[in-house]
């Protein structure tokens, strides 16, 4: 129980583009997913918080008009990278907590963003 | 802010043996502690996990302290294998619900 998916689990975009993730819960209800960013060698770090309906809440230093997320359904949220430049290479993290316990999330496997 | 400080950055065991992994936070209202591993390209995954009631938890060969008053948890694998080998987080959250995550230790197994 308690599976994650994302996908795709790689791309690779041309600068200026815009690349469109999705993170599913697919055997439990998602009431709030997480979006982290994890550069190489470095730990996770929270980009934005999002519950079903409701607009993201991001944190500090992250642009909302760059990085969209929706949460349209409670399996399904999506990270778009608008205009995305070299510099926003890396690797994204989705996690989903469902109604049981408020602090546990469950991983989705990542996707890779190379933007040349 | 809330901080969570992990110790060591890279440690290297020979099979066999135990390794131990530090962490300190910063929040006193934290009261979930979890730890990830995580193998290269993957996603985090939830190995073991301790609430704040609770000073230890064991699960086969690896077990979790936590001294709330000094704000430290730890991690203890025993009888380490190279399967082992990853790179290992802990992390603290509170009411927000918000994970706040160390820096990550670099676990070698040697065989």
């Amino acid at each position: 129980g308690a599976v994650v998916s994302q996908h795709p689990s790689w791309v690779i975009c041309k600068s200026g583009t815009s690349v469109k993730i999705e993170c599913r819960s697919l055997d439990f209800q998602a009431t709030t997913m997480f979006w982290y960013r994890q550069f190489p060698k470095q730990s996770l770090m929270l980009m934005a918080t999002s519950n079903e309906g409701s607009k993201a809440t991001y944190e500090q230093g992250v642009e909302k008009d760059k990085f969209l997320i929706n949460h349209a359904s409670l399996t399904l949220s999506t990270l778009t990278v608008t205009s995305a430049h070299p510099e926003d290479s890396s690797f994204y993290i989705c996690s989903a907590r469902g109604t049981v316990s408020y602090n546990e999330q469950f991983f989705g496997p990542g996707t890779r963003l190379t933007v040349l | 802010g809330e901080n969570v400080e992990q110790h060591p950055s890279t440690l290297s065991v020979q099979e066999g043996d135990s390794a131990v992994i530090k962490c300190t936070y910063s929040d006193s209202a934290s009261n979930y502690f979890p730890w990830y591993k995580q193998e290269l390209g993957k996603g985090p995954q939830l190995i073991i996990d301790i609430r704040s009631n609770v000073g230890e938890k064991k699960d086969q060969r690896i077990a979790v302290t936590l001294n709330k008053t000094a704000k430290h948890f730890s991690l203890h694998i025993t009888e380490t294998q190279p399967e082992d080998s990853a790179v290992y987080f802990c992390a603290a959250s509170s009411n927000t619900g918000k994970l706040i995550f160390g820096q990550g230790t670099t676990l070698q197994v040697k065989p």
